[in-house]
Parts: structure tokens; sequence; C-alpha cells
């Protein structure tokens, strides 16, 4: 049973505009999540995270909503940079329990 | 150095081998996880830790077990290793409750 689920495989957007990437999950008692990035041969990094008592968070170029009646987050990227070519995962906990990870997205941005 | 290492980096064995896969950590995180990932499945989990003394099982623990010997030390094992459990590895560690996870470098694991 996949409780976080991210449906696109992948996304291509060209160089300067927004990459919006898509998460949905199905487990209502998630009241924490987190969006990592991971490039070929490297483990995945953090990049930005939200609690379930917001909505939106921003840390410089990147930005995630969360739509709780949807149990729905995306993350943006403003303006996309060719360095922001990897795969996303969007991850999910509830309270004190374990992380949940998302089948990824890769990303591609073209000059 | 790196804060959550992985041994070995890259492994090939052969079928029905045990193999064991190593995570030390320098964070002092109490929280340890094993994942595997797999194109389009994406990070599945196998087991956590959440002390020393805690160990579960996590989606797909079949065919694997592990051990916790030290609070910066997470081995996970392959007691008969098959063909399918070819796959990238991740080691990470989560200090608690509402906190980001950190990972290691992976070690890609071949079976042949």
């Amino acid at each position: 049973d996949q409780q976080v689920k991210q449906n696109s495989p992948s996304l291509s957007v060209q160089e300067g505009r927004i990459s919006i990437l898509n998460c949905d999950y199905t487990n209502s008692m998630f009241d924490y999540f987190l969006w990592y990035k991971k490039y070929p041969a490297e483990g995945p990094t953090f990049l930005i995270s939200i609690s379930s008592i917001k909505d939106k968070n921003e840390d410089g170029r990147f930005t995630v909503f969360l739509n709780k009646s949807a149990k729905h987050l995306s993350l943006h990227i403003v303006p996309s940079q060719p360095g922001d070519s990897a795969v996303y995962f969007c991850a999910a906990s509830a309270g004190a329990q374990k992380l949940v990870f998302g089948q990824g997205t890769r990303l591609t941005i073209n000059p | 150095d790196a804060d959550v290492t992985q041994t070995p980096r890259n492994r090939i064995t052969k079928t029905g081998k045990r193999i064991m896969l190593e995570c030390s950590q320098t964070k002092g995180h109490d929280r340890m996880y094993w994942y595997r990932q797999d194109p389009g499945l994406g990070l599945r989990l196998i087991y956590y830790s959440f002390d020393v003394k805690d160990i579960n099982k996590g989606e797909i623990s079949d065919g694997y077990s592990v051990s916790r010997q030290a609070q910066a030390k997470f081995s996970l094992s392959l007691e008969s290793a098959i063909p399918n459990q070819t796959a990238l590895y991740f080691c990470a560690t989560q200090t608690g409750d509402h906190t980001e996870a950190f990972f290691g470098q992976g070690t890609r694991l071949t079976v042949v």
C-alpha cells in the first residue's frame, strides 16, 4: 500500500521557468512532510519541509505547499536552473513514526 | 569525512551468498533506517531502529535482517542473496520526530 505517491515519473522544464512537482498521500495521520533531491551516485539530500500546521513554507527558490483537505503537497522551484536536474522524492511521517517516501520524479531542466 | 558512511560502495555477489552492508554515523542520532531504491519504486523501507534496543520491520523486510550494534552502527544482512535484491541501498539517520533524515552515499549491490 503506497501511502505516498508521486504520479509523474518525469518532468521536463525550460530553464528560468517554474517547476512544479506533485505528491499525494493517503494517511491522514501524516503531520510532517519533506522533499529530497537526489543526484546520480549520491544519497538523497534534504531540501525543504513543512509541518501540517502550515500550508506554505519557503526557502529561497523552493516553496512547498500543503493542501491537507486534498492530501496533496507540491514543490515549486522558481526560477528553474540546470543544476536542479535531479530526482525529487517527497516523504512523510506521522508523529513519532517512520519516514515514508514516494516513488520519485525525475526533473530535467532544459537550456 | 561523511556523517553517514556506508560500506562497501559497490558489491557484486553470487546468488545464495550471505552479504552484509554496513552503516556508521557520527551525527549522534538515535534513529537509523535502511532503504532500497529501485527504478520506478522510489525508496522502500526495509528496516528501521529508533534506538539500540529497538528494531522494526519496514515494508519489504523479507530476505533481510539487521543488527544495531551501537548507536552509531546499523548493519543490513542478506542471508541468501537472490538476483531481485539487486538494487541501490541507502542508510539514513534521524534525530527525532519532525526532523530531516540524513542519508549515506549508497551501496550498489548486484546479485548474479
